[in-house]
């Protein structure tokens, strides 16, 4: 089965410094990249996907890039604002079958 | 457009107790999935339903199980609760299943604590 391992698990930066989260999959058949972005209390809420064709999404502050051939892609947030800060979760999905990466929970300072 | 909504938001049973749990997708979703949240194992999938069939299931054993009916709402039942069911139980909405890969939409999850 997919092994998805998700870096940094805790981050903590500046308002307005960058953000950056990784995630490693295993399953070379994966087609589908998402990243979740969970608020306490709430359910994730998805926040930007990208799909195995394309190597990079932008919208906006936030952006996802892909490499197919390394099995890895991230998470970039610009310009971070407080209310970025929450758990953010990447789920490398191969057709009916998404597996969530452990976390990764950003604390933008103000 | 209404999102996914789940009933009800938090429950307390106890030991040997059985729960179920209702998601109602958003209109015109047909795929529904259903996700334990905890703080040891993270999210891990239970299973999807696409057209009241159930499509794909997860690694969890027999005592969870789920329904989807003709208007795509879906229940899950747990029997026989143990301590270790207690978790963020999440029901996530998308436009299709099957061969390609799909966006989901959670709800905001049913809190279980078994006691």
């Amino acid at each position: 089965g997919e092994n998805v391992e998700q870096h940094p698990s805790t981050l903590s930066v500046q308002e307005g410094d960058s953000a950056v989260i990784k995630c490693t999959y295993s399953d070379s058949a994966s087609n589908y990249f998402p990243w979740y972005k969970q608020e306490l209390g709430k359910g994730p809420q998805l926040i930007i996907d990208i799909r195995s064709n394309v190597g990079e999404k932008k919208d906006q502050r936030i952006a996802v890039t892909l490499n197919k051939t390394a099995k890895h892609f991230s998470l970039h947030i610009t310009e971070t604002q407080p209310e970025d800060s929450a758990v953010y979760f990447c789920a490398p999905a191969n057709n009916n079958d998404m597996r969530f990466g452990a976390g990764t929970r950003l604390t933008v300072k103000p | 457009k209404a999102g996914v909504t789940q009933t009800p938001r938090y429950l307390i049973k106890t030991r040997g107790q059985q729960v179920t749990l209702s998601c109602s997708p958003i209109s015109g979703h047909r795929s529904v999935s259903w996700y334990q949240q905890t703080p040891g194992q993270g999210l891990q999938f239970l299973f999807e339903y696409f057209s009241e069939t159930q499509r794909n299931k997860g690694n969890f054993p027999g005592r969870f199980s789920g329904r989807q009916f003709s208007n795509s709402r879906s229940e899950m039942n747990v029997s026989t609760l143990e301590l270790g069911d207690s978790a963020l139980y999440l029901c996530a909405s998308s436009l299709t299943s099957g061969s390609s890969p799909y966006e989901q939409y959670f709800g905001p999850g049913t809190r279980l604590t078994v006691t």
